[in-house]
């Protein structure tokens, strides 16, 4: 079957770098997506890897290893208005997305 | 990026009733998707709407109970048919766009936020 895991939730502190890692198993593959979700709003486009290695984008990066079926993503810098749900979902061969259920950041002073 | 209008954004109903969330899009796009995502749970594909023709329903959703119409390329509506407290949860319309990457990236409305008593 097709899943995608990632931690529930995670702590960091102001100013620190974290990473949020992601494992998927899709029935093929056209790509990992990374979204931001603040609490009580939509989901926010972050990143995409159909490639492996890492894609940088100002203070956040992703990184995709296709071998392993495995992708973070990087944080660095980290503000309090980093403090949201990060959500990784896979494209398998139909391009349908499955989605992870999401890991919650919280950020602390 | 799309501008994605949704209402309403929260509302309570009573069992066995039926709401309807409205999606406005300010851009003409060929696939509109609705999605489900409950408390701490991944996102769930609904169906996906395609402007005349019948929505295309995933695995474990049917359309006596999740009725949508797309009348136009910018508009769609979804319904919650004959509602359980199972129902509760939060409904997001999305449309998907090509991006520099090739990705057809995602953007969603805010979501409408249902609880049913």
């Amino acid at each position: 079957g097709q899943n995608i895991d990632q931690p529930t939730e995670m702590t960091a502190t102001e100013g620190a770098i974290v990473q949020i890692n992601c494992t998927y198993q899709t029935s093929g593959f056209n790509g990992l997506f990374w979204y931001q979700q603040h609490a009580g709003e939509a989901p926010t486009f972050l990143s995409y890897n159909v490639l492996d290695g890492l894609e940088e984008k100002g203070r956040f990066s992703s990184f995709l290893s296709r071998s392993k079926g495995y992708s973070y993503l990087l944080l660095k810098e980290l503000q309090m208005k980093d403090s949201a749900s990060y959500l990784c979902a896979g494209m398998d061969s139909n391009y349908q997305l499955i989605w992870g259920a999401g890991t919650k950041l919280i950020i602390k002073p | 990026s799309a501008v994605i209008s949704q209402k309403p954004s929260r509302d309570i109903c009573q069992r066995g009733t039926s709401l309807t969330i409205q999606c406005q899009v300010d851009s003409q796009v060929t696939m509109m998707f609705w999605y489900r995502q409950q408390p701490g749970q991944s996102l769930t594909l609904i169906a996906t709407a395609n402007q005349g023709s019948e929505a295309t329903y995933e695995s474990g959703f049917v359309i006596d109970k999740f009725p949508i119409s797309r009348p136009n390329l910018t508009f769609s509506t979804l319904t919650v048919s004959n509602m359980s407290p199972e129902d509760s949860s939060i409904y997001l319309c999305s449309v998907g766009q090509g991006a520099p990457s090739g990705a057809n990236v995602l953007t969603f409305g805010a979501g409408s936020r249902l609880t049913v008593l």
